[in-house]
């Protein structure tokens, strides 16, 4: 089945001790990026990746980190989380770019929670 | 950069009738125009999209209209039933920065059986 996982699904963790959260897709997508939604903000993009080892900053990158050292993995790095982190996150994949009018697959979600 | 603007950010409709909502942009450039659905705990799901070449397009009840001319493009829903109540996101992308994708604020649909 073709999917995008991200793991965990649910995490709570307190300030300033580093997380990843991870990202795979099994369909074999070029492009993968990374959102947080917050309620009455929609979507905002964090970070964004055109293809293996090349990443670039969406419109909310700050305290966020990532890396794409293969296909089909793309992990969301926190490196000092903070409250202000405390939100939904969504990974996605497209075989390419939003602009080239791909359609992206969305991930289903991980809740966290920083105190 | 771009800006994309939903409204209305709330919805709520009889069973039977329509709904419809709308996006405005920003950026002229922009050439892809997406609506995803969200339902309650899971990730959005594209339900229809449009290219900056097409005015309009369909499929069975809902259906994506785009004026390029007043930069705004809507979303129409006909013959909802209580399966359509989500939180329904437009998005925006553009050739020349192909990786980003700006997203409205959602509109959340109820529709009453």
């Amino acid at each position: 089945e073709a999917q995008v996982t991200q793991n965990p699904r649910y995490l709570i963790t307190v300030t300033g001790k580093k997380l990843t959260v991870t990202c795979s897709q099994n369909m074999n997508h070029e492009y993968m990026s990374w959102y947080r939604q917050d309620p009455g903000l929609g979507l905002r993009q964090i970070y964004y990746s055109m293809n293996v080892e090349v990443t670039d900053k969406g419109d909310v990158p700050e305290g966020y980190k990532v890396s794409r050292k293969e296909k089909r993995n793309f992990p969301l790095i926190l490196e000092s989380p903070s409250p202000n982190q405390t939100s939904l996150y969504f990974c996605a994949s497209s075989h390419r770019a939003p602009g080239y009018t791909d359609t992206q697959y969305f991930g289903p979600g991980t809740r966290l929670t920083v105190l | 950069g771009e800006n994309v603007e939903q409204h209305p950010s709330t919805l709520s409709v009889q069973e039977g009738d329509s709904a419809v909502i709308k996006c405005t942009y920003s950026d002229s450039a922009s050439n892809y125009f997406p609506w995803y659905k969200q339902e309650l705990g899971k990730g959005p799901q594209l339900i229809i999209d449009i290219r900056s070449n097409v005015g309009e397009k369909k499929d069975q009840r809902i259906a994506v209209t785009l004026n390029k001319t007043a930069k705004h493009f809507s979303l129409h829903i006909t013959e909802t039933q209580p399966e359509d109540s989500a939180v329904y996101f437009c998005a925006a992308s553009w050739l020349t920065n192909a990786g980003k994708s700006t997203f409205g604020d959602g509109t959340t649909l109820t529709v009453k059986p």
